[in-house]
Formats: structure tokens, C-alpha cells, sequence
């Protein structure tokens, strides 16, 4: 089945080791998202790739970096984790140009200690 | 600005009950969709369904219908005959365009269902 993948489910890091959490999506689709999301809250939009073109939100710490070799995968690196970077990372792809639903994978919980 | 409004922090229904999840919504932007998704407490995100702000028949998904009232900017979702696995988070969302290509999701702050025996 066509479906996102995120892989690991579960992370582990200690403070400032850098981390690097990946996704891979077998629809084709042209758009990655990275979303972060922390407990009882909506998720929050880091970035995204339409095709190969990197979109950053205003408001993403420069800590947070990503990386799209092809179409199919995308990673997010997390370059100097702190505490407050412990959350659920969603990764999500669209196709562009129909209803653009975004098709989430299952997350990955990031633990920092 | 777009924005999402979800009301209801909490819900409780009855297995087999119909309950409905209500959304509003503001925008500027004369074409947008509307999407509802579902997150249980493993935390996957699952879509559910969608309108488009074009269509003129509210959308169904099985038991899910969206009650989609335009001039009331609210999107509200149903489920009928409630399953205890509906229990979980339910985000109403909204679709902007992004100047860089591709679209961002602007989401509401979630309901949370819990269906009781």
C-alpha cells in the first residue's frame, strides 16, 4: 500500500547530539512537510519542499535543519537538540494542483535528556 | 490571516450515538478546502475528509459526513454511530496558499472525543 513511512518511531538523544529523523513516501507525491507537534497542541509547520524548492517557516529555529535528496525521502536534522525540542516530529506529503490533502506518516516521539 | 476555530476542547458520546465536532472558520481567500483528521493517542494523523469550498454537496466518507455552511463559515464534522475507536483527537483544518508552492494547513486547537459504552 501507497503510504508515508517515518522512521524511527522512538528517539532517544542526549542535549546537543545532533539528530536526524527521516521519512519516505511511496505516493509520488511532489510535497514534504515537517510538522512539530507538542503535547495537547496542534501541530506546528517547520518547513516543506515543493519539489526540490526548500520553503522555511519564519518562525523555525535555525537549530531545525532539512534535506530532500529525491522525491521520496526527506529528512528533518535537528543540529544542537535542547530540552524543549522533546515533542512528536510528523512528516507529511501532498500532491500539488488537486485537494493538496496531506497524508501524514506515524511520527516520530523525540525523547531529549 | 486565516484561522480555525474548534470550540470544544472535549466531547463525550455514546457508543452508537451520532455527535458532531463544530468548526468555524475565517478567510479572505474565495477558494480554500477544508480538511478534518483524526489522532489517536499513538499519534498518527489520519485524514478523514475534505470540502472544497466550490463543492456544492456536503462531502461524506462513510460515517463521516461534513456539514459544510458556507455563510456561517463553519465546518462542522459528524460521525454517525459512534465506535469506541473513534475515541481521540479530532483537528478541523484549513488550506492556504503558500507563495513558495505547495499549501500550508492552518489547524484548529482540536476536540477531544471520547465515546463511552
Amino acid at each position: 500500500d501507497a503510504m508515508v513511512i517515518q522512521n524511527p518511531r522512538y528517539q532517544v538523544t542526549q542535549f546537543g547530539k545532533p539528530v536526524t529523523l527521516s521519512c519516505s513516501q511511496t505516493l509520488n507525491h511532489n510535497v514534504m512537510y515537517w510538522y512539530q507537534q507538542k503535547s495537547s497542541q496542534a501541530p506546528k509547520l517547520l518547513f516543506h519542499y515543493y519539489d526540490k524548492d526548500f520553503n522555511n517557516e519564519a518562525d523555525t529555529p535555525d537549530n531545525f535543519q532539512s534535506r530532500r535528496p529525491n522525491t521520496s525521502f526527506c529528512f528533518l536534522d535537528i543540529r544542537s537538540p535542547g530540552l524543549g525540542d522533546a515533542a512528536m516530529y510528523l512528516c507529511a506529503s501532498a500532491l500539488a494542483g488537486t485537494t493538496d490533502t496531506q497524508y501524514f506518516g506515524p511520527g516520530t516521539r523525540l525523547t531529549v535528556l | 490571516a486565516q484561522k480555525i476555530t474548534q470550540t470544544q476542547p472535549g466531547m463525550f458520546v455514546q457508543e452508537k450515538e451520532a455527535v458532531t465536532l463544530d468548526c468555524t472558520y475565517d478567510t479572505s481567500d474565495p477558494s480554500y478546502g477544508l480538511f478534518w483528521y483524526k489522532q489517536p493517542s499513538s499519534g498518527e494523523m489520519i485524514f478523514l475528509i475534505y470540502q472544497g469550498s466550490y463543492d456544492q454537496q456536503n462531502a461524506t466518507e462513510g460515517r463521516y459526513s461534513l456539514n459544510f455552511q458556507k455563510a456561517r463559515k463553519s465546518a462542522n464534522l459528524v460521525i454517525s454511530a459512534s465506535q469506541l475507536g473513534d475515541s481521540a483527537m479530532y483537528f478541523c483544518a484549513m488550506r492556504e496558499s503558500q507563495t513558495g508552492g505547495g499549501n500550508k494547513l492552518t489547524f484548529g486547537t482540536g476536540t477531544q472525543l471520547k465515546v463511552e459504552l
